[in-house]
C-alpha cells in the first residue's frame, strides 16, 4: 500500500491565476497519475508522471493548461494554468504499487475558481 | 476502449437491508477489476478487488465475483450500515495499459437508520 499526501487541501482562487497542487507518497513509486473530479462526477485521469520522462497526456489535456512535475520518486506536482470558473473541480493524485494494477489515492484538492 | 457501466444511483436503504450495485464492463484484454469506496471529503480507497475469472474479492463485509462470462462484477453487502454510506466506484485496469485504470460513474448509497 500507499500513503499520499495533497497540498493544499483546498483553494479559492481567481480567474486568471494559476495554482500549483502538491503530492507526496511514503514510498518510491514509478507510475503517479493526476485526475480531475467535477462535481458528482466520476474521474477523468489528465496524465501519467513518470519519473524522468515528460508526463503523458490525456485527450483533451495540454501541458500548457496543466503542466505536471515530476522530480523524483515520491513526489509531483501539478498546475492549474489560467484557472477559469471551469477548473473548479478536485483534483486527484493517486499511484500504483506493486504488480496488482490497484491504485492508492490521495485525499484531494478541492479547487473553487470565481 | 475499455469501459465501465455502473448501475444508476443514488441508492437510498434502511440500515440492515441487502446492498447489490451492478457493475458490467467491457475490455480489450484481461483486466483486473475493483471496487473503490469513496466517503465524503475524502479520496478514494480500494474496498476489494479480482485479479481472474471466477475470483472473489472481499472486505468488510462487502463481496464481488469476477464473471467473465456476463463481463461483470457486482457489488454486494448483506446488510449495510449508516457507516456505509459513500460513492461507490467500479473499475478496471489492463496491466499492458501503462498501469490506467477506468472507472464507472460511481454510484452513491445513502443508508438511513
Amino acid at each position: 500500500s500507499a500513503v499520499i499526501s495533497q497540498k493544499p487541501s483546498r483553494d479559492i482562487c481567481q480567474r486568471g491565476t494559476s495554482l500549483t497542487i502538491q503530492c507526496q507518497v511514503d514510498s518510491q513509486v514509478t507510475m503517479m497519475f493526476w485526475y480531475r473530479q467535477q462535481p458528482g462526477q466520476s474521474l477523468t485521469l489528465i496524465a501519467t508522471a513518470n519519473q524522468g520522462s515528460e508526463a503523458t497526456y490525456e485527450s483533451g489535456f495540454v501541458i500548457d493548461k496543466f503542466p505536471i512535475s515530476r522530480p523524483n520518486l515520491t513526489f509531483s506536482t501539478l498546475t492549474v494554468s489560467n484557472m477559469s470558473p471551469e477548473d473548479s473541480s478536485i483534483y486527484l493524485c493517486s499511484v500504483e504499487v506493486g504488480q496488482g494494477l490497484e491504485q492508492y489515492f490521495g485525499p484531494g484538492t478541492r479547487l473553487t475558481v470565481t | 476502449g475499455d469501459s465501465v457501466t455502473q448501475m444508476e444511483g443514488p441508492v437510498t436503504l434502511s440500515e440492515e437491508a441487502f446492498l447489490t450495485i451492478n457493475c458490467t464492463y467491457t475490455a480489450t484484454g484481461y483486466p483486473s477489476l475493483f471496487w473503490y469506496v469513496q466517503y465524503p471529503g475524502e479520496g478514494l480507497q480500494l474496498l476489494l478487488k479480482a485479479t481472474k475469472a471466477d475470483d472473489k474479492g472481499s472486505n468488510k463485509g462487502f463481496e464481488a465475483t469476477y464473471r467473465k462470462e456476463t463481463t461483470s462484477f457486482h457489488l454486494e453487502k448483506g446488510s449495510v450500515q449508516v457507516s456505509d454510506s459513500a460513492v461507490y466506484f467500479c473499475a478496471l485496469s489492463i496491466n499492458t495499459n501503462a498501469g490506467k485504470s477506468t472507472f464507472g460513474d460511481g454510484t452513491t448509497l445513502t443508508v438511513k437508520p
